[in-house]
């Protein structure tokens, strides 16, 4: 079993819609979560945290925590052709390190 | 957010060379810096945790020996892929998480090798 897991898709959205993106992560005791936009050709770009359970909201972006269920996603509203790009989930293991386990991500289409 | 500089952005090199990459944390101190791979549409990779004054820490399967890696400062860190071969073109980028406690990574622009 991967320690972090995202659905590959492509996630076909259109314009103005809102998509969904979701991961599960295996180590239970993890407390710190990411999601990382990366478009094609480019590096990732870090536009949410959150390490609490529940909603986390920022602009058209929500970030939702469920530790009981070990699931985080990730809500775009309004979604616009620009969204397009590949998001990553990553995880912080609980140990003393700064290192990341990132999932394979998720590509998202916003169809105009 | 942060700023991560990588220093090339594209390289092309004959195989058989060695290509040097840096990684610059610009506006605050990095005392660890990683290295990722990542190949065409696929997922980023973990290659090694650079350590600032200390020995770079690898991921199962990474070649030290091959891929050399000095964090001389707390602001900079090098990749060098030694006696590259075509197998190791690939997409390059180093991250650093911000200092005082603060887990946030932030990657730098990445490098794009291509060795023919």
């Amino acid at each position: 079993q991967k320690e972090v897991e995202q659905n590959s898709g492509p996630l076909s959205v259109p314009e103005g819609a809102i998509a969904s993106l979701n991961c599960t992560y295996s180590d239970r005791v993890s407390q710190s979560f990411f999601w990382y936009r990366q478009y094609s050709g480019k590096s990732p770009e870090l536009i949410m945290s959150i390490y609490s359970n529940g909603d986390k909201e920022d602009g058209r972006f929500t970030a939702q925590l469920n530790k009981a269920s070990q699931y985080v996603s990730l809500l775009i509203r309004d979604s616009q052709p620009s969204d397009s790009a590949t998001y990553l989930c990553a995880v912080k293991p609980v140990d003393s390190s700064y290192k990341l386990i990132f999932g394979s991500g998720t590509r998202l289409l916003v169809r105009p | 957010g942060a700023v991560v500089s990588q220093h090339p952005s594209r390289v092309i090199c004959k195989s058989g060379t060695s290509v040097k990459i840096e990684c610059r944390s610009l506006d605050f101190q990095a005392t660890t810096m990683f290295w990722y791979r990542q190949f065409p549409k696929q997922s980023l990779m973990l290659m090694a945790t650079s350590n600032e004054g200390s020995k770079a820490t690898y991921e199962q399967g990474v070649e030290k020996d091959k891929f050399l890696i000095n964090h001389a400062s707390l602001t900079l860190s090098t990749l060098t892929v030694t006696s590259a071969h075509p197998e190791d073109s690939s997409f390059y980028i180093c991250s650093a998480p911000l200092a005082g406690g603060r887990i946030e990574q932030f990657f730098g622009p990445g490098t794009r090798l291509t060795v023919l």
